[in-house]
C-alpha cells in the first residue's frame, strides 16, 4: 500500500495551460502539505491543510490554489503556467499540525516541465 | 525569519568510513529538528527527529547531536555503505510550529 500517493508522476505542459496534481494519502493523518523542489533541490513549503482547513499559504502566486475535498486528498490546481512553475512539486502529510512530535511523510513527486 | 544551513553540498567518503554531516541554523530556537534522506526522483524520508532537551539519538548506524548553544546539529552514519549515498535534508519547525524548513541538503556519496 502506498501511504502518501500523487498523480501523474511526470507533468509536460505549455505555458498558459491549466494543470492539477493530484495528492491522496491512506495514513488517517489530518494535516496534508505541498511542497515546491526547485532546480537546486531546494524544498519549500507551499501549502498546509489542516481537516481540510488551509493553515499555511507561503507568498505562493494566486495562480496556484490548493483543494482539499476530504482530509485523505490534496489537489494542487496551477492556471496560466509560466515557465518558472517547472519543478517538482511533492505532497506529504502529518498525523497532527503542530508537527511537535510527528514526522512528515512525503508522496514521490511530480515533475512538472513547462515549455 | 528561520535560516538553515547544511554546510557541505557534496560529501565523498569511503566505504566503512564515518560520514559527518552539519546543520546549522539562525534566528530561532527550534523545538526540535528532524533529518531527512532522499533519493534521486523520489520524495524524502523521514530518519531521526531530535527534540531540544536531548544532546544526542541514536537508530543503528545512524547517530544526531544536537547543541542548542552552537545553534548546530551533526549527524553521523557510521561503517558507510553505498547504499548509504543519498541526499540529506535537515529541517526544523517554524516559530508556529505549523510547517518544516528545509536546509538545502548535502549529497553523501559513499565508494567502494
Amino acid at each position: 500500500d502506498t501511504a502518501v500517493s500523487q498523480t501523474p508522476k511526470y507533468l509536460v505542459t505549455q505555458m498558459g495551460n491549466d494543470k492539477s496534481i493530484k495528492c491522496e494519502q491512506n495514513l488517517g493523518h489530518d494535516t496534508m502539505y505541498w511542497y515546491k523542489q526547485d532546480s537546486k533541490k531546494f524544498l519549500k513549503i507551499m501549502f498546509s491543510y489542516n481537516n481540510k482547513e488551509l493553515i499555511i499559504n507561503e507568498t505562493v502566486p494566486n495562480r496556484f490554489s490548493p483543494k482539499s475535498p476530504d482530509k485523505a486528498h490534496l489537489n494542487l490546481h496551477i492556471n496560466s503556467l509560466e515557465l518558472g512553475d517547472s519543478a517538482v512539486y511533492f505532497c506529504a502529510s502529518s498525523q497532527d499540525q503542530g508537527l511537535r512530535t510527528d514526522t512528515q511523510y512525503f508522496g514521490p513527486g511530480t515533475r512538472l516541465t513547462v515549455l | 525569519s528561520q535560516k538553515i544551513e547544511q554546510n557541505s553540498e557534496a560529501l565523498n567518503i569511503q566505504e566503512g568510513k564515518t560520514a559527518t554531516l552539519t546543520c546549522n541554523y539562525t534566528n530561532y530556537s527550534p523545538a526540535y529538528l528532524q533529518w531527512y534522506r532522499q533519493d534521486p526522483g523520489r520524495g524524502p524520508v523521514f530518519l531521526l527527529l531530535i527534540r531540544e532537551n536531548e544532546k544526542e539519538k541514536r537508530k543503528e548506524r545512524l547517530k544526531v547531536t544536537f547543541d542548542t548553544t552552537l545553534k548546530q546539529s551533526l549527524f553521523h552514519i557510521t561503517a558507510s555503505q553505498p547504499a548509504d549515498s543519498a541526499t540529506y535534508l535537515c529541517a526544523l519547525s517554524n516559530q508556529a510550529g505549523t510547517a518544516l524548513i528545509f536546509g538545502k541538503g548535502t549529497t553523501l556519496s559513499v565508494s567502494s
